[in-house]
């Protein structure tokens, strides 16, 4: 298997744009985590889905970043409109019922 | 809210030395915790996964141990080598199977 896809791997945009993020599952896989990554505050849970359903999006910073999940092979984060505060490593990760966790390599992504 | 504690933070040893890493938290209804490998400018990589219903996981050198009493894990890394250089992470996962990471142990190994 491939493992988790992710795309792009790097993203720079000017505040204010919208970016989307997107995140290819392993197969077979039915449970899907975002997270935010940075120097300040670690490895943060943005929002957790199961069976394509978000279960837990309690970490979702604000209104301006959603996160779908149209069917069981593929996620998208996006963040409308982006600010220079958003500037982080945001990695997708998936597993089979929510047991061992495999991570994609992630998107960097800097907002100017 | 579940807390995760790794300590120590910063870690530099000679090769060969023998390595313990530990992370704790402070809810007792687990249902699994794993620990990660993180390469600077990676993603995470999945070391050991323990379940609730174990006590320790080995592969090769790195063994895992989990006590949900004390509400601690540690990272058992034998003969250590500078490939072992990088930052491990554990992560918590509760009823809700919602992980939790700590902040990781960034790991030196020195010829």
């Amino acid at each position: 298997d491939a493992g988790v896809i992710q795309s792009p791997r790097h993203e720079v945009t000017e505040m204010g744009q919208e970016v989307t993020l997107r995140c290819k599952p392993i197969s077979g896989h039915n449970s899907l985590f975002w997270y935010r990554q940075t120097m300040m505050r670690g490895l943060e849970l943005l929002i957790y889905f199961n069976n394509n359903v978000p279960i837990d999006d309690s970490g979702m910073p604000e209104d301006r970043f959603s996160a779908k999940m149209p069917n069981a092979s593929f996620s998208t984060l996006k963040i409308q409109p982006s600010e220079p505060r958003d500037s982080a490593v945001y990695f997708c990760a998936s597993s089979l019922s929510s047991y061992e966790q495999y991570f994609g390599p992630g998107t960097r992504l800097t907002v100017t | 809210k579940q807390e995760v504690t790794q300590i120590p933070a910063a870690l530099s040893v000679p090769e060969g030395e023998n390595l313990v890493l530990n992370c704790s938290f402070t809810d007792s209804a687990i249902y699994n915790l794993q620990w990660f490998r993180q390469d600077p400018g990676k993603g995470l990589t999945s070391l050991l996964l323990i379940q609730s219903s174990q006590r320790e996981q080995t592969s090769g050198r790195l063994n895992a141990s989990l006590d949900k009493s004390s509400g601690r894990s540690t990272l058992y890394i034998a003969a250590s080598q500078p490939g072992d250089s990088a930052t491990y992470l554990c992560a918590f996962s509760g009823g809700s199977y919602i992980p939790t990471f700590g902040r990781g142990t960034s790991l030196i190994v020195h010829p």
